[in-house]
């Protein structure tokens, strides 16, 4: 079983949609969660950290569900932009690396 | 703003040749880190970094060892390329925390002939 897994897809949403990724992680012992994009031939970059509480940013939402271990991203009112795939990432405990989930691929239509 | 720069964009090598990725970084961060990204496997790292002199193994080092002499500059080293290892190389640096973020290169992307 992977450590981080999260559903391939691909998610063919148009424009305007709420889009909704879950990804699940095997070590209770998690502390840090983040999610990443990727853009085609690119390198990843942080979209947003996963805090406890769950946190905004503009149509973008996280949330961390620890007793069932998995965190999720919704976007809301999807731009062609978003087109990309989302990388969940966590950290274990003190560890000192992430350990990133396949991905999931997003494609917003017009 | 970080910067983490990888030497090459792309590189075509021969079976059996030895090679070189250099990555370095612009923000004094401690933790360096070496992955390959392959279609429908993500991310898997290598090998990892925390201080000068100092690695640990990821979850696929077989194949690869790496340097670390300077604290901005860790460098992945192929001692001889197979096939196998035709992938796209991402490198990242992240300061000390628990919380932080790691930030990425741009990629190399290389192939084995």
């Amino acid at each position: 079983r992977k450590e981080v897994e999260q559903d391939p897809g691909p998610f063919n949403v148009p424009e305007g949609a709420t889009v909704a990724f879950n990804c699940t992680y095997s070590n209770s012992a998690s502390q840090s969660f983040f999610w990443y994009r990727q853009d085609c031939r690119k390198e990843p970059k942080l979209l947003m950290s996963v805090y406890s509480s769950g946190n905004e940013d503009g149509r973008f939402t996280a949330q961390l569900n620890r007793a069932s271990q998995y965190i999720s991203l919704l976007i809301r009112d999807s731009k062609l932009s978003d087109s990309a795939t989302y990388l969940c990432v966590v950290r274990w405990g003190s560890a000192r690396q992430l350990t990133f989930g396949s991905g999931t691929q997003l494609t917003v239509l017009p | 703003d970080v910067k983490v720069t990888q030497s090459s964009r792309y590189l075509v090598k021969r079976t059996g040749e030895k090679v070189f990725l250099e990555c370095v970084q612009d923000m004094d961060h401690e933790n360096m880190f070496w992955y390959r990204q392959d279609p429908g496997l993500g991310l898997r790292l290598i090998y990892f970094s925390y201080d000068v002199k100092m690695k640990e193994k990821g979850d696929i080092p077989e194949g690869y060892s790496v340097s670390r002499e300077k604290k901005e500059r860790f460098s992945l080293i192929l001692e001889s390329a197979s096939t196998n290892q035709t992938s796209m190389y991402l490198c990242a640096s992240s300061p000390q925390g628990a919380y932080t973020e790691a930030f990425f290169g741009q990629g190399t992307r290389l192939t084995v002939v």
